[in-house]
């Protein structure tokens, strides 16, 4: 079945270090990509988006994303995360192939941040 | 930027009586809105695309005339849950679409319904 797949469920760093979660779809043509954060008892703000043109997305925070089409995929990054950057993420697609242009979600990545 | 407020943020109600959930984006109009369910550490599932004026749009396995949806104007949506069991306790969830054009959603803070 058609999905968003993120692979980490639960992360734990700590303070500084790097943070890659992963994300593929496997939905077909053209493709809007976005991440989701929900710091905990808060509500879903969008970290970043992709729509066209440059495949590395800069975000709030610090965070940025790379679409690769070839791997159908969308990892988000941060180079040294805080201990504010505990929360839930979530990556998000849609287009043509969602069903008319509806949001899909992966399932979630629960990131708690040492300090 | 855009706002969607939701209200109540939570509620508790008891087996077979009915609660209203308002979804009001406060500074744009929006000719759509979702709902989306939320269970305790799951994503978010889609329940349903409510389109002002017209009738919502609901997903497979989702009952309709459970979970009531209407959206009289461009600025508020509402979803009722009619005759709540125990098993529709769960995190619910809107967001507003800005334009018919837009990708982009803006999400509400959430209602937590809580049936006893």
């Amino acid at each position: 079945a058609q999905s968003v797949s993120q692979h980490n469920h639960h992360v734990i760093l700590s303070e500084a270090a790097s943070l890659e979660l992963g994300c593929n779809y496997s939905y077909g043509g053209t493709v809007n990509l976005f991440w989701y954060v929900q710091y905990p008892g808060q509500h879903l703000q969008l970290l970043l988006k992709y729509f066209s043109g440059d495949p590395l997305v800069k975000g709030i925070k610090g965070f940025e994303a790379e679409f690769i089409k070839s791997k159908f995929s969308f990892n988000l990054r941060k180079p040294s995360v805080q201990w504010s950057d505990t929360a839930e993420y979530f990556c998000a697609v849609n287009g043509k192939n969602t069903g008319g242009f509806k949001t899909i979600f992966g399932a979630g990545t629960r990131l708690f941040v040492k300090a | 930027g855009a706002v969607v407020s939701q209200h109540p943020s939570w509620v508790i109600c008891k087996s077979g009586t009915s609660v209203k959930i308002e979804c009001r984006s406060l500074d744009f109009q929006a000719t759509t809105m979702f709902w989306y369910r939320q269970f305790p550490k799951q994503s978010l599932m889609l329940m349903a695309t409510s389109n002002e004026g017209s009738k919502a749009t609901y997903e497979q396995g989702v009952e309709k005339d459970k979970f009531l949806i209407n959206h009289a104007s461009l600025t508020l949506s509402t979803l009722t849950v009619t005759s709540a069991h125990p098993e529709d306790s769960s995190f619910y969830i809107c967001s507003a679409r800005l334009a018919a054009s837009s990708y982009e959603q803006y999400f509400g803070p959430g209602t937590r319904l809580t049936v006893t």
